[in-house]
C-alpha cells in the first residue's frame, strides 16, 4: 500500500447502531496514524493518536485499533448517535518526517 | 480548549491577485502547518514551519506561495498571483513539539479560498 486509504467512502446507519470503519496506511518506515473527526464547517477534531501496534484507545463511545504490521487501523462506534454524523479522517506519518498523509476519509450519517 | 484560528474565513479573489492567509496557531506551540483541501480531494500538506523557518514542503508548495510568522502570534500563508487551481480550503495546524509522533496535531477551522 502506498497511500493512505479509507474504507467505505460513506455510510448510513440507524440510530444505535455499532459500525466500523477501516484505514489502510503504508506499513513500512511507519510512525504514527491519527483519527480526527470533521463536521462542516468546524475544524477537524483530534480522536486519537496511535504509534504502537497492537494500540487500543478508546473515547467515550468511540475507540480504535492500531495494525502496524500489516498496515491497518479499525474505528469503531458504538451506539450511533446523530452527533456523530461527520466525516472520519485518518492520516498517518511514515518515513520520519513530521507530515500527514491523509485518506479520504468515511463519511458518516446517523439517522433517527 | 485552546484553539487555533484562521482568518478569513472564506475569500473570493481574482485570478492573478495576491491572498494572504492569517493563522493564530496555539499559543505554545511551536510547529506549524498548512495543508489543503480542493473539493471531493483529499487534505493535502502544503508546508511545515520551526524556528523561523520552512521545515518540509510539498511539490505543491513552488514559488508562488510563502509562509512567515510575523510577530510572535500570527502564521500567514501567502499566494502571490493566484490561479483557478488555487481555490481550495486551506488549513492551519499546530502541535506542541518538534517530533509530532504521540503528539496531537489540532486543526483551524479552515479558510476557504476561491479564486475567480
Amino acid at each position: 500500500i502506498l497511500n493512505v486509504e479509507q474504507s467505505p467512502q460513506s455510510l448510513h446507519v440507524q440510530e444505535g447502531d455499532s459500525t466500523n470503519f477501516t484505514c489502510s496506511f503504508p506499513s513500512s518506515n511507519f510512525y504514527a496514524l491519527h483519527w480526527y473527526r470533521w463536521e462542516t464547517a468546524k475544524s477537524p477534531e483530534a480522536l486519537f493518536v496511535m504509534t504502537l501496534n497492537g494500540d487500543e484507545k478508546k473515547k467515550g463511545r468511540i475507540s480504535a485499533t492500531l495494525n502496524t504490521k500489516e498496515g491497518y487501523s479499525y474505528l469503531y462506534i458504538k451506539g450511533s448517535q446523530p452527533e456523530d454524523s461527520a466525516t472520519y479522517l485518518c492520516a498517518s506519518i511514515t518515513g520520519g518526517g513530521n507530515k500527514l498523509t491523509f485518506g479520504t476519509g468515511t463519511q458518516l450519517k446517523v439517522e433517527l | 480548549e485552546p484553539e487555533v484560528t484562521q482568518t478569513p474565513s472564506h475569500q473570493v479573489t481574482q485570478m492573478g491577485q495576491e491572498v494572504i492567509l492569517r493563522c493564530v496557531p496555539i499559543s505554545n506551540h511551536l510547529y506549524f502547518y498548512w495543508y489543503r483541501q480542493i473539493l471531493g480531494q483529499k487534505v493535502e500538506f502544503l508546508v511545515s514551519f520551526y524556528n523561523n523557518e520552512i521545515s518540509e514542503k510539498s511539490e505543491i508548495f513552488d514559488d508562488q506561495f510563502s509562509v512567515e510568522r510575523p510577530d510572535g502570534s500570527n502564521f500567514t500563508l501567502k499566494i502571490r498571483s493566484t490561479k483557478l487551481e488555487d481555490s481550495a480550503m486551506y488549513f492551519c495546524a499546530s502541535i506542541i513539539g518538534t517530533g509530532t509522533i504521540g503528539n496531537t496535531i489540532y486543526f483551524g477551522e479552515g479558510s476557504w479560498l476561491t479564486v475567480v
